[in-house]
């Protein structure tokens, strides 16, 4: 069965470091997202890809948040530098259209971050 | 804007109980709604979509139904299981590009 593929799992770093998490969406997915989910909360959106072209940003933190989907495929989402509020898990998740009441998203396994 | 409340936060039942998670949502304008599972510290798995012109949707002994012109979604979980444990979530479609806004779950415990 396809699946949304994360790495890291687990990244340990320290506050002013920069970090990245990367994403592999499920084959033939036009649409990315990326969430953050701080503990005991539900996940809120931080950008959203459609192909290679950003759609929804207007909750990313961008003066240390950067993300990328050069090739429409697999992504990369940029932490730099890494603040002790950013301690989260990273969800990343992919649907083949966003513009359909069949939207499903498939969620990838997630990165914990931890910034000490 | 677009909330989603879910009630109960917590939930704790015996084994083989049927039970009922409850969903709330502000805008009746949406594309969907998905209800998701989550295990500790792990990624959230789709149980079941709804799109916003069904009442209800069957996956084993999962039964989930709309009403969106009252901004309500229940998930009914029949004879629940130690299995069953886990955070559940649901969401809505929400803004102008189909994200998901989420609630903040409910955590059941099923006892043995």
């Amino acid at each position: 069965e396809a699946e949304v593929a994360q790495s890291p799992r687990y990244k340990i770093t320290e506050k002013s470091q920069a970090v990245a998490f990367w994403c592999d969406p499920i084959s033939g997915h036009a649409t990315l997202y990326w969430y953050r989910q701080i503990l005991g909360q539900g996940p809120e959106l931080l950008v959203q890809f459609q192909d290679e072209s950003v759609v929804d940003d207007s909750q990313l933190p961008k003066d240390r948040f950067s993300a990328e989907r050069l090739k429409g495929v697999d992504s990369t989402l940029k932490i730099q530098p890494a603040e002790l509020g950013d301690s989260a898990m990273y969800l990343c998740a992919s649907s083949s259209r966003w513009d359909s009441s069949y939207n499903e998203q498939f969620f990838g396994p997630g990165t914990r971050l931890t910034v000490l | 804007k677009q909330e989603v409340t879910q009630i109960p936060a917590a939930l704790s039942v015996p084994e083989g109980e049927n039970l009922v998670l409850n969903c709330s949502f502000t805008d009746s304008a949406i594309y969907n709604l998905q209800w998701f599972r989550q295990d500790p510290g792990k990624g959230l798995t789709s149980l079941l979509l709804i799109q916003s012109s069904q009442r209800e949707q069957t996956s084993g002994r999962l039964n989930a139904s709309l009403d969106k012109s009252s901004g309500r979604s229940t998930l009914y979980i029949a004879a629940s299981q130690p299995g069953d444990s886990a955070t559940y979530l649901c969401a809505v479609t929400g803004g102008s590009q189909g994200n998901l806004i989420f609630g903040k779950g409910t955590k059941l415990s099923v006892k043995p």
